[in-house]
């Protein structure tokens, strides 16, 4: 069964260092979404990526956050300078289409800043 | 910002009985995931509900989806110790938000001992 894949699925980092998490979503999807989950905290959207571009982004994803589909398989989530704030699981989604959308995501990320 | 309740947040049963999971909204969606969450991975989806009045059903479970589709529920038959796990709404589509953003609710966590 298809299933979105994320790699690394634990990065340790060191306070203002950059990160790029990688994502490989669902091939005939075509929606690409960002979200993280702070430790005991709910589930928060970051951004959503539609055709080589970002459709929308919540007031998390400030200039140190970016995203890129740099070829026709891989979506990356970069932070610039990490924050010991910005620890947290992030998970990469992908859908088929969006308003009705089935949103699958794939098994995330740990970040841990220190 | 469109907010989803979830209650209740933790819910310990016994095995055998039933449980009702709430998830409410002042907002309009256009459709209402439900997911299931195990610890250190990522949301896996059990169900989306589009109509308002929507009923389906997966096996001991029913997911209504409220007529104004400002709500919805989880309804479990005769739990078993492998429903333990933490449950999460996710609403799409609400007030003209584009391309699938996900608004989650808190999570209920679900224990059923044996």
């Amino acid at each position: 069964e298809p299933e979105v894949t994320q790699t690394p699925s634990h990065q340790v980092t060191q306070m203002g260092q950059e990160v790029i998490l990688r994502c490989v979503p669902i091939s005939n999807h075509l929606y690409f979404y960002w979200y993280r989950q702070i430790l005991g905290q709910k589930v928060e959207f970051l951004v959503s990526f539609y055709n080589n571009e970002i459709s929308e982004k919540s007031e998390i994803f400030d200039d140190q956050f970016s995203v890129e589909r740099p070829d026709g398989s891989n979506f990356t989530l970069k932070i610039r300078s990490t924050k010991l704030e910005d620890s947290a699981m992030y998970f990469c989604a992908s859908s088929e289409g969006a308003w009705d959308t089935e949103a699958f995501f794939g098994q995330g990320t740990r970040l841990t800043v220190v | 910002t469109q907010l989803l309740e979830q209650s209740p947040q933790f819910l310990s049963i016994q095995e055998g009985e039933n449980l009702t999971v709430y998830c409410n909204s002042s907002s309009v969606f256009s459709s209402l995931q439900w997911y299931r969450q195990e610890p250190g991975e990522g949301p896996v989806l059990l169900v989306t509900v589009v109509t308002g009045g929507e009923v389906k059903k997966l096996k001991r479970l029913t997911f209504q989806f409220g007529d104004a589709r400002k709500d919805s529920s989880l309804h479990i038959t005769a739990a078993q110790p492998g429903d333990t796990g933490l449950y999460l709404c996710a609403g799409a589509g609400a007030g003209g938000t584009s391309y699938g953003k996900l608004t989650f609710g808190q999570g209920t966590i679900l224990t059923v001992h044996p």
